[in-house]
């Protein structure tokens, strides 16, 4: 069955960089888009981004140059990196299949950016 | 960007009674393919969002037809018909029509 899942660091300190992965199974990387979002506690939801089944991506540019989104197909995995944290950036990130709408979310991961 | 302005904030409903929420866009969100990337997620309490509908009026696999999208251009609504305990959480509408994505600021349905 079709499954995402984050893992990445609990907490992240101020100005450092954060790196999540997204392992999904069920479907190939090649055929599906993966998409980042993101929740700060007890708000909305935000776009980030987004890794093309042909390899392309595509960035808010809300995060500017800052966010970089890879991937390892034979690994099954998407690459969450962002640079610069700061306070605000504190928010469970999620990834999510793209089959034109989000139609699998993974249970997202917590990340806090520590001063 | 394009912003999705959702209405009502929150809203307490009967078991059993109809619920509308509202997604006004500050674009159309008409595609030049003629399609319109409106969706409709429901994140409930501790989860992640979840599907309930895409342009503008397919429900999700598994998603029950007391939940309607409707709307076309820059104005939405989601209603759902005979509201059930495990309708509550946040709706957002989302639309995948412009560069960047953007999502609605949700609405809290809450079971009176």
């Amino acid at each position: 069955q079709v499954q995402l899942k984050e893992t990445g660091p609990d907490l992240v300190q101020l100005t450092q960089t954060l790196s999540i992965t997204c392992t999904v199974s069920g479907f190939s990387l090649t055929t599906y888009n993966v998409h980042w979002v993101r929740q700060p506690p007890g708000k909305g939801l935000e776009w980030m981004g987004a890794m093309w089944n042909g390899g392309g991506t595509d960035y808010n540019s809300a995060f500017k140059s800052r966010l970089s989104i890879s991937r390892d197909t034979s690994k099954s995995q998407v690459f969450l990196k962002m640079n610069s944290l700061q306070t605000d950036d504190t928010a469970k990130y999620f990834c999510a299949r793209g089959a034109g709408a989000f139609d699998y979310w993974g249970q997202g991961v917590m990340v806090t950016v520590s001063s | 960007d394009v912003v999705l302005t959702q209405t009502p904030v929150s809203l307490s409903v009967t078991l059993g009674d109809q619920a509308s929420i509202s997604c006004r866009s500050s674009q159309s969100l008409e595609y030049s393919d003629g399609y319109t990337y409106l969706e409709w997620y429901l994140q409930k309490p501790g989860q992640s969002p979840q599907l309930l509908i895409y342009e503008v009026s397919n429900r999700f696999s598994g998603v029950p037809d007391r939940f309607i999208g409707s709307g076309s251009g820059t104005d939405f609504t989601l209603k759902i018909s005979r509201v059930e305990p495990e309708d509550l959480g946040v709706y957002y509408c989302f639309q995948a029509t412009h560069d960047p994505l953007t999502f609605g600021s949700g609405t809290k349905l809450e079971i009176k």
